[in-house]
């Protein structure tokens, strides 16, 4: 089975500096999907961004960038001008693109925003 | 565009009780997902369901079982509950099979085993 790593139990940043979460992953496959989802205290997970494998470009979403380097296996969420409402856990997730149809996900890194 | 809701929120059971945990899916969602979310851990996949069949499933004991119904909504049981089963479960639920779909979750029902 795949896994995922996420290294980092907690983070903190100041208002509006940026912030980087880190993640891994262990696969033998070549084409999946990768996932940044954010749980709030109220407990619903939200999809942050998500990155196919093939593509080379590095996804975006306003505020949120991942750098996800496939040959090292790695795939961190880069948080820009970080506000109080980003203070959250955040789950890095696998999906295969070929065989299951699960989610694996990390044990996520919680972040707080200092104002 | 209605999310995903669950029910009940809260729930408390003793050992060797059995539960159901009920899952609405998003509007035009036809594929429901279930994750078992222990304190501390992420979300641990359970199993999926697809026009009412079960259609992929985690390391979990035959003890949880589940259904989805012609509107697509789901249950997921727990037979002899076990103080282990003590966590969060969510549902969540995406347009339809296939490996590309993103999921969207629940809330969540944070159920305690005493």
């Amino acid at each position: 089975a795949q896994t995922v790593t996420q290294s980092q139990p907690e983070m903190s940043v100041q208002e509006a500096e940026t912030v980087t979460l880190s993640c891994t992953y262990d696969t033998s496959e070549s084409d999946y999907y990768l996932f940044w989802y954010k749980q709030p205290p109220s407990r619903q997970m939200i999809l942050v961004i998500r990155q196919e494998a093939y593509k080379q470009q590095n996804a975006t979403e306003n505020r949120f960038s991942v750098n996800f380097q496939k040959a090292a296996k790695s795939f961190s969420l880069k948080i820009s001008d970080s506000q109080l409402g980003d203070a959250a856990m955040y789950f890095c997730a696998y999906r295969s693109a070929n065989t299951g149809n699960q989610f694996y996900f990390g044990t996520g890194t919680s972040l707080t925003v200092i104002p | 565009e209605t999310g995903v809701t669950q029910s009940p929120t809260h729930l408390i059971k003793t050992r060797g009780q059995q539960v159901t945990l009920r899952c609405s899916s998003q509007s035009g969602h036809n594929t429901v997902s279930w994750y078992q979310q222990a304190l501390g851990q992420g979300p641990q996949f359970i199993f999926q369901y697809y026009r009412e069949e079960e259609n992929g499933r985690g390391n979990f004991p035959p003890r949880f079982s589940g259904l989805q119904f012609p509107n697509y909504s789901s249950e997921l049981n727990v037979n002899a509950l076990e103080l282990d089963d003590s966590a969060l479960y969510l549902c969540a639920s995406s347009p339809r099979t296939g490996y590309q779909e993103t999921q969207y979750f629940g809330p969540g029902t944070r159920l305690l085993v005493l």
